[in-house]
């Protein structure tokens, strides 16, 4: 089945500590996105990358970091930096731009609390 | 800097009414997307409307997009407490990466 996989669905951090989520998607995308939604809120962009070796800063890059090494995969790490972690966590990838129909298609999210 | 405004954002419908969901946007976008949640869940797709006037329908809901108005719709035909969901509209620009920006979400809950 193709799809994209996130992991883990939940995920605890203690104050200091750097937190790594994954991402894994076989859509053979190129381009990934990762996004944070709070609660009763709308999705905020934290990084994209539109090809391998490749990433940009979205809206609230701060107190993240990405890497992609790979292309099926475009893991988020969450630093000691991010002094508000607590949200839910959803990564999504996109096919080629010049399919006008596509979509960006969603993980089922990880959702990361506090100790 | 491209904002998204949905109105509303809560709606409290009963069963077999009609009602719209209204999604404005601040700029220029090549594409305009519709996405719905369920408690809990991730985002599914529901359109992707790309051109002026463009319009699709998918069992009771319907989406349309004005681009001179920077104006998308959401219909909800004949409501069933099924399609109680949060709903989201995304604006797209090609030249940025494809990237998103969404809106508040509509929260709507369909009473029997």
């Amino acid at each position: 089945d193709g799809g994209i996989t996130q992991s883990p669905k939940y995920l605890f951090r203690k104050e200091g500590q750097n937190v790594t989520l994954s991402c894994e998607q076989n859509l053979n995308h190129d381009a990934m996105y990762w996004y944070r939604q709070d609660p009763g809120q709308g999705l905020r962009l934290i990084y994209y990358s539109q090809i391998v070796n490749d990433f940009q800063k979205g809206d609230i890059a701060e107190g993240y970091s990405v890497s992609r090494e790979k292309k099926e995969s475009f893991p988020l790490t969450v630093t000691s930096a991010q002094k508000n972690p607590t949200a839910f966590y959803l990564c999504a990838s996109r096919g080629p731009s010049l399919a006008l129909q596509e979509t960006q298609y969603f993980g089922p999210g990880t959702r990361l609390l506090v100790l | 800097e491209l904002k998204v405004e949905q109105n509303p954002l809560f709606l409290s419908m009963q069963e077999g009414k009609n009602y719209t969901i209204y999604c404005n946007y601040s700029t220029t976008s090549d594409r305009l997307y519709w996405y719905r949640q369920d408690p809990g869940k991730s985002l599914e797709s529901l359109f992707v409307l790309l051109s002026n006037g463009a319009v699709k329908q998918e069992g009771r809901l319907m989406a349309s997009l004005d681009t001179k108005a920077r104006l998308s719709t959401l219909h909800i035909t004949a409501a069933v407490h099924d399609l109680s969901a949060t709903y989201f509209c995304a604006v797209g620009i090609e030249t940025s990466g494809s990237r998103l920006t969404f809106g508040e979400g509509t929260q709507l809950t369909v009473n029997p």
